[in-house]
């Protein structure tokens, strides 16, 4: 798979937007872009994914540069219980590997203020 | 909502025994996955099954089987458990499709081996 670098961690207010940003400088004309985020004590969450043009669905936006080397999920207004990590993810869907096992990096810890 | 169901949110077992941790899903998912997440590491694959009494390895099988006589339920089996084996463990489940591929996951297993 890819390889994919996020910030450790960010910090956000309360009611404000968050934008973690997300490199995958290598990745591949059929890579998708997977988000998922960890809140504590859970399991991972699915949060969106994309290929090229912009995704929006009720949990977050995720934006894709044009050249598909970044990507950003942006979580519109923040809330405590958006406190979590967040996994940027690639997966290529041509490649069945291990069941499309899902390869989880060190992700970014987003701590939100009240 | 999909729920992926862990029969244990925590467990602690001694040296040697048998353990067996279970995990149902109830979305009629071919694919299911057992992973164990350690500080540092992430989430490592350890075996997979894509179909009822179908199995296959993961990253890092050693020490551990699987059973899965129901599709619903797939079961990971510490043969012996032995203090290296002291990790969180999550179950998840996909449908069957590479394209989307989303893994809902349970709400993990924290096993404790003294």
């Amino acid at each position: 798979d890819a390889k994919t670098t996020q910030p450790n961690s960010m910090e956000s207010n309360e009611e404000e937007p968050v934008h973690l940003p997300c490199n995958h400088s290598t990745i591949s004309g059929t890579d998708y872009i997977h988000w998922y985020r960890q809140l504590p004590s859970q399991g991972p969450e699915y949060v969106i994914h994309g290929l090229t043009s912009n995704v929006n669905n009720r949990m977050a936006s995720l934006a894709i540069a044009e050249d598909r080397k970044s990507s950003t999920l942006i979580l519109h207004r923040a809330t405590l219980r958006d406190a979590a990590v967040y996994y940027c993810i690639l997966r290529d869907p041509l490649i069945k590997a291990a069941g499309n096992k899902l390869t989880f990096g060190g992700g970014t810890r987003v701590l939100v203020k009240p | 909502d999909v729920k992926v169901t862990q029969s244990s949110r925590y467990l602690v077992k001694r040296t040697g025994e048998k353990v067996f941790l279970e995990c149902v899903q109830d979305m009629d998912h071919e694919n299911m996955f057992w992973y164990r997440q350690d500080p540092g590491l992430g989430l490592r694959l350890i075996y997979f099954s894509y179909d009822v009494k179908m199995k296959e390895k993961g990253d890092i099988p050693e020490g551990y089987s699987v059973s899965r006589e129901k599709k619903e339920r797939f079961s990971l089996i510490l043969e012996s458990a032995s203090t290296n084996q002291t990790s969180m463990y999550l179950c998840a489940s996909s449908p069957p499709g590479t394209v989307k591929n989303i893994q809902y996951f349970g709400a993990g297993t924290r096993l404790s081996v003294l």
